[in-house]
């Protein structure tokens, strides 16, 4: 079966780093995908690795080891519009989309 | 990026009525599109999969005859909610694949349902 772990709140400082793991497990494995959804709103994309290492956008970077079924979300500079939740979605054998239950993020001034 | 549009953004009904939301991928063409409902405070729930020219999958305890899914163009599937009830009453987003990026999925803004 599949399976996706994500912590379920996290709060951070303005201006800090916070990083959101993510550990999945799987039988069949074609990507993982970030996702940040204000409340109320769709998701929207912010990042896709499928083989392992670090994928750095702007102030945002992403991690991905399969070998250890982990992923994290970097988040640096924290704005206060960053508050939101991060959604960790794992990409199956069949290319469906496997949804972690989110991460809400609550920025502090 | 991609844009997917959904409409209406919202809508009320009374209970017993249908409605229809409307899933449009506005400059890709989506051979496959996938409809979601979240509660408040919950993550996303896959209610089905939409593939264009054939019969949607729906998913494990979603009733098809309640939930109509239509996918007739390369651009468009709708979602039909028959007979609404008040627990119907959710956010019901849409999402259409990336034929370019195989794995990719753009997600439409959404449409808040209340049924009174």
């Amino acid at each position: 079966g599949q399976n996706i772990d994500q912590p379920t709140e996290m709060t951070a400082t303005e201006g800090a780093i916070v990083q959101i793991n993510c550990t999945y497990q799987t039988s069949g494995f074609n990507g993982l995908f970030w996702y940040q959804q204000h409340a109320g709103e769709a998701p929207t994309f912010l990042s896709y690795n499928v083989l392992d290492g670090l994928e750095e956008k702007g102030r945002f970077s992403s991690f991905l080891s399969r070998s250890k079924g982990y992923s994290y979300l970097l988040l640096k500079e924290l704005q206060m519009k960053d508050s939101a939740s991060y959604l960790c979605a794992l990409v199956d054998s069949n290319y469906q989309l496997i949804w972690g239950a989110g991460t809400k993020l609550i920025i502090k001034p | 990026g991609a844009v997917v549009s959904q409409h209406p953004s919202w809508v009320i009904c009374k209970s017993g009525t249908s409605v229809k939301i409307e899933c449009r991928s506005l400059d890709f063409q989506a051979t496959t599109m996938f409809w979601y409902r979240q509660f408040p405070k919950q993550s996303l729930m896959l209610m089905a999969t939409s593939n264009e020219g054939s019969k949607a999958t729906y998913e494990q305890g979603v009733e098809k005859d309640k939930f109509l899914i239509n996918h007739a163009s390369l651009t468009l599937s709708t979602l039909t909610v028959t007979s609404a009830h008040p627990e119907d009453s959710s956010f019901y987003i849409c999402s259409a694949r990336d034929p370019g990026l195989e794995t990719a999925q753009y997600f439409g803004p959404g449409t808040r349902l209340t049924v009174l």
